[in-house]
Formats: structure tokens, sequence, C-alpha cells
């Protein structure tokens, strides 16, 4: 059964950098059909999708955040990340790694961390 | 870029009893790619549907979407106590793909 796990600092001071690391197991990394994604659920918003990346390392990023995001992959541990610059106090969230379809459909999701921006 | 704002915001109702959950498009939404999730506290959310009315594997035929063009509905027809949750639209097929504000069912 596939699954993915986030791992990172759970605090962020404000101007710095936010990583966070997903951990894929259970099942394929490298499938054709499928994108490796982030999103986010900031406290009393919505769910906002950040960007996706194919095993590939074809990337498509929100463009509310494409200047302050990276996505990377590493096929030999099964691994994708995010880097999110400059942080604010507006990016404290709860941060998910999730497989999507290419509509952009999540059935398989991390359990989630929370990031808190904060001096 | 399409906004998706969901009505009510919170829906009080009582176990047995049918929800009805709202889901309205600022334009309107191609070839029905409209999912709804649900998400319960401390737990990832989990797909319920997608292309507006097809259930995803293992949900059970209580949850039913309808709707197109603008505005869709997703329906519980009768409350069983874990589907107390928060409830989440989002347009899939389009990037960014946007996600509603959501709407928290919650016990009466």
């Amino acid at each position: 059964q596939l699954q993915l796990q986030e791992s990172g600092p759970g605090l962020v001071k404000p101007s710095e950098t936010l990583s966070l690391t997903c951990t894929v197991s259970g099942g394929s990394f490298s499938s054709s059909g499928y994108y490796w994604g982030w999103i986010r659920l900031p406290p009393g918003k919505g769910l906002e999708w950040i960007g996706s990346i194919h095993y590939s390392g074809t990337t498509y990023y929100n463009p509310s955040l494409k200047s302050r995001v990276t996505i990377s992959v590493d096929t030999s541990k099964n691994q994708f990340s995010l880097k999110l610059y400059s942080v604010t106090a507006a990016d404290t969230a709860v941060y998910y790694c999730a497989r999507l379809t290419p509509q952009w459909l999540v059935y398989i999701w991390g359990q989630g961390t929370l990031v808190t921006v904060s001096s | 870029e399409i906004v998706l704002t969901q009505s009510p915001g919170t829906l009080s109702l009582s176990p047995g009893e049918r929800a009805t959950l709202s889901c309205r498009a600022s334009q309107s939404v191609s070839s029905s790619y409209l999912a709804w999730y649900q998400q319960k506290p401390g737990q990832a959310p989990r797909l319920l549907i997608y292309g507006a009315s097809t259930r995803a594997t293992g949900i059970p035929d209580r949850f039913s979407g309808s709707g197109s063009g603008t505005d869709f509905t997703l329906t519980i027809s009768r409350l069983e106590p874990e589907d107390f949750a928060v409830y989440y639209c989002q347009q899939h097929g389009v990037s960014p793909p946007p996600f509603g504000q959501g709407t928290k069912l919650e016990i009466k």
C-alpha cells in the first residue's frame, strides 16, 4: 500500500526558507501516470495547491506562489521536496504531500505536517 | 482563475438527517471536473466524488454528487456519526486546481 510521509522543521523564521521532504514507500515512485505534489491548509482557510512534479522532473506551480517555490524530485531515494522562500506568517499551514492524477485529483495524501512561521 | 464558493459555512444536523452542501463556481466548470473531499480532525482529506457525480472507490452510496456548469451539490442521504467533518470541493482538470473554503458539518 502506497504511503507518503512528510518531514522537515515545524518552525521557520520569517524571511527564511521552508524546506520539506516527502518520502514515498510501498509502491512505484516512477509511474508515468501520476504526479507528486504539495497542498497546504492554512488555519481557518481552505486547501491550496502549491505545485506538482512528475518523476521525470516536469514541474507545475500555482501562479500565486510560483516566484517563491521550488519542487524537486530524487528518484534514487523515492523522495520529492518543497522549498518555499521568503516565508511570512501567511505561510503558516499544515503541509500535505500527495500523489495526484494528471487531472489533479488527489487519491493519496501524507498525514500532513504543521509548519509555523514565527520568530 | 475560477473561484469556488461553498455554502453554508457550517451546517448543523442530526444523525439520520439529509445533508445538502453547495459549491458554486465563478465560471463554468468544464466537463464537470468537480470533486469533493472529506476531512476529519487530525486526518488528511479523503476523495469522495470526482467528475461531479462519480464516487471514488470504497465510498458509501449515501454520498452522491450532482450539478453542472457553475452549481454543484454534495448530498449525504442519511447522516452517520462518522460523516461529521469538513467538506471541500475542488475543480480538477485545470491548473491551478482551486479548492473551496470548506463546509463544516457538525452534530446538532
